[in-house]
């Protein structure tokens, strides 16, 4: 198969403060990964994607310094929300594509609520 | 600008009936086609790919492409409670380097 885990599936962070989420493929290696944000009700938007061992293309609208990819291995690519706000609540999910299977596997995302 | 369109719905049928969920796509230089489940507050899920013209059958559920019309469509035979989710159209490249655009999902009820 091609599993995408994702940690923490939950988090509830204060106003100001920065949070990790981490993306792994367990049973692949991922050059590329995709991070996405989904709003309650709302379809998936592409924040980025990421690239090991280079620096993420960032979509547009998507702030670079607030959002901080680093793809640092071929299994592992982690998403920092920096000076997180309320309005940084949401549903983050990252994707991944294992060379050979079809389609995108996605981990089970993380849920960012900021107080 | 590449798009996908779905009707949000909801789109509700009785069980044991065929849903029949429907998405157009604006690049036609697309390659490749697939059909997420989502379940509220899950991840998406693949159920169906499918990248030639022609209808793609697996279990309950058959996938249809058109690229002449920029149509994918999918089919869910003896509609099930359980099936009642948000499907997602997503399109994209055969370049696992390149991500899937997604529609906005259709909201399907399974009413029992």
């Amino acid at each position: 198969g091609a599993v995408v885990s994702q940690h923490p599936s939950r988090v509830i962070c204060k106003s100001g403060t920065s949070v990790k989420i981490e993306c792994r493929s367990l049973d692949f290696q991922a050059t590329t990964m995709f991070w996405y944000r989904q709003f309650p009700k709302q379809s998936l938007m592409l924040m980025a994607t990421s690239n090991e061992g280079s620096k993420a293309t960032y979509e547009q609208g998507v702030e670079k310094d607030k959002f901080l990819i680093n793809h640092a291995s071929l299994t592992l690519s982690t998403l920092t929300v920096t000076s997180a706000h309320p309005e940084d609540s949401s549903f983050y999910i990252c994707s991944a594509r294992r060379q050979g299977f079809d389609g995108y596997t996605f981990g089970s995302g993380t849920r960012l609520t900021v107080v | 600008q590449k798009e996908v369109e779905q009707n949000s719905g909801p789109l509700s049928v009785p069980e044991g009936a065929i849903a029949s969920l429907n998405c157009t796509y604006s690049d036609r230089g697309s390659q490749s086609f697939f059909w997420y489940r989502q379940y509220s507050g899950k991840s998406p899920e693949l159920i169906m790919f499918i990248y030639s013209n022609g209808d793609k059958e697996d279990g309950r559920f058959t996938a249809q492409l058109n690229k002449a019309s920029q149509y994918v469509s999918l089919l869910i035979r003896d509609s099930q409670p359980s099936d009642s989710a948000t499907y997602l159209c997503a399109v994209g490249l055969n370049s696992g380097n390149t991500p899937l655009v997604f529609g906005k999902g259709t909201r399907l009820s399974v009413i029992a």
